[in-house]
């Protein structure tokens, strides 16, 4: 019974490159949540996403961000025109539903360093 | 002001100690609350949530919430090597059809056990 699943783990990325990041949730679970933690900092959410919806995109940044979550295949977080700023641990997790009453289960991340 | 404050530490005790974490908050909205534990490179991993205030138990952690002070803790005795780690206390509104399943988060508390 696999986990949350991200990859890559890790990524690396020229200044101005596009990076998309993969998610694949926990067997059963249709809602799946992007969280950003910057060096020394806690994690800041970004978006809630179920099958085919964003529900919550509060956290996202403007411009360059996007997420979806498509009926078939995993969850992608796509940054366009990435900037140093954006180097940073971002963790995915899922829920079977609107469970963040009780926590949600996060996967091991992925690590973007942008040079 | 932050919503969620945390004491990033770093926290060093001798193996066999009692530790105590916490967090404040400034939310009155909160009613869940989570702690979770990740270790370096790794996920966050949830321990423990509590609803609204009172105290919860499992092995040797123990969280505790006072809303009336906008305060939670997390205790961990007989601390082991293995507990070090980084501690993250996690919030959430919960109930009703505004819930959108997002987390806060405080900075994390580094947490070193010596043997």
């Amino acid at each position: 019974n696999a986990g949350v699943m991200q990859n890559p783990r890790h990524l690396v990325r020229r200044r101005g490159q596009e990076a998309r990041l993969r998610c694949s949730p926990m067997k059963g679970h249709s809602h799946v949540y992007w969280y950003r933690q910057l060096p020394e900092e806690g994690l800041k959410f970004m978006v809630y996403l179920q099958k085919e919806n964003i529900i919550d995109e509060s956290g996202m940044p403007k411009e360059r961000f996007s997420a979806e979550f498509p009926k078939e295949g995993p969850s992608i977080l796509r940054i366009q025109q990435v900037v140093r700023g954006d180097s940073a641990a971002y963790f995915c997790a899922s829920s079977p539903g609107r469970a963040a009453n009780y926590g949600y289960t996060f996967g091991s991340g992925t690590r973007l360093t942008v040079v | 002001q932050k919503e969620v404050e945390q004491d990033p530490g770093p926290l060093s005790v001798p193996e066999g100690a009692i530790v105590s974490l916490n967090c404040t908050y400034s939310n009155s909205a909160f009613q869940y609350f989570m702690w979770y534990r990740q270790y370096s490179r790794k996920g966050p991993e949830l321990l423990m949530y509590t609803y609204s205030s009172g105290n919860k138990e499992d092995g040797r952690f123990t969280a505790q919430v006072d809303k009336s002070s906008k305060y939670i803790s997390l205790f961990i005795r007989d601390s082991q090597p293995s507990d070090s780690a980084t501690y993250l206390c996690a919030m959430s509104v919960g109930g009703g059809s505004s819930n959108t399943g997002k987390l806060i988060f405080g900075q994390g508390t580094t947490l070193q056990v010596k043997p």
